[in-house]
């Protein structure tokens, strides 16, 4: 079965460049949603999109834009990186459901950005 | 604030031996689910229980609710090696329609064989 992709897998970038991780959804999943997790840390949310329009705003620095697109894929921008931005980003999908009900989210491999 | 905080934060226990590892969060839950972890990986779903059931099963798994303590627990009988991971509450706070989760600190669990 289809799961949900992101790319790339590994990135490396200096302090103060600028990064951009994507994210497809498992097909016919509406709702995507970005989660950060520090070395030794837990994941804590990011940001979430549904049907392309932002749905729902976590602990993202100013410095971080993310959409969606037409296709449901996502991508999530980092500028002006920092050390402390060196984290795993993981993305996840849900699909559509009744209002109220809770679908699962279906997580990613993660992204492992290293900022040196 | 923290939603989710795990307890142990590490567990080393034998191959064979069962392993309990507890969840305590703050604000009420439409649901609370388990994920496990291999390190640096990505992360895995294991089991939802609503906030009106008590007790879930899934294979090896057993997941206990408790709302008026706010509190869960997962025990996973029989360990195997191939157990050793880190595992991660996530409750579902309804706040505003959001799905988001919100991660305890995480369990380590060691198994050896």
């Amino acid at each position: 079965a289809a799961g949900v992709i992101q790319s790339p897998r590994h990135l490396i970038k200096e302090k103060r460049e600028t990064a951009t991780l994507k994210c497809y959804p498992i097909p016919r999943h509406d709702t995507v949603y970005w989660y950060q997790q520090g070395p030794g840390q837990d994941p804590q949310f990011l940001i979430s999109f549904y049907e392309k329009m932002q749905s729902d705003k976590g602990s993202i620095p100013d410095r971080f834009s993310a959409q969606q697109f037409s296709d449901y894929h996502s991508e999530l921008n980092m500028s002006s990186l920092e050390l402390g931005d060196s984290a795993l980003y993981f993305c996840a999908s849900s699909p559509p459901g009744l209002a109220g009900a809770y679908n699962e989210q279906f997580f990613g491999p993660g992204t492992r950005l290293t900022v040196l | 604030s923290q939603q989710g905080e795990e307890d142990p934060q590490a567990l080393s226990i034998q191959e064979g031996e069962n392993a309990t590892m507890n969840c305590s969060y703050k604000t009420s839950i439409n649901n609370l689910q388990w994920y496990r972890q291999n390190s640096g990986r990505g992360l895995v779903h294991l089991i939802l229980i609503r906030s009106n059931e008590r007790e879930k099963h899934s294979g090896r798994l057993r997941v206990t609710l408790d709302t008026s303590k706010k509190s869960s627990s997962l025990l996973i009988t029989a360990s195997r090696a191939a157990d050793t991971a880190s595992y991660f509450c996530a409750t579902d706070p309804p706040q505003g329609g959001s799905e988001k989760l919100v991660f305890g600190k995480g369990t380590k669990l060691t198994v050896n064989p």
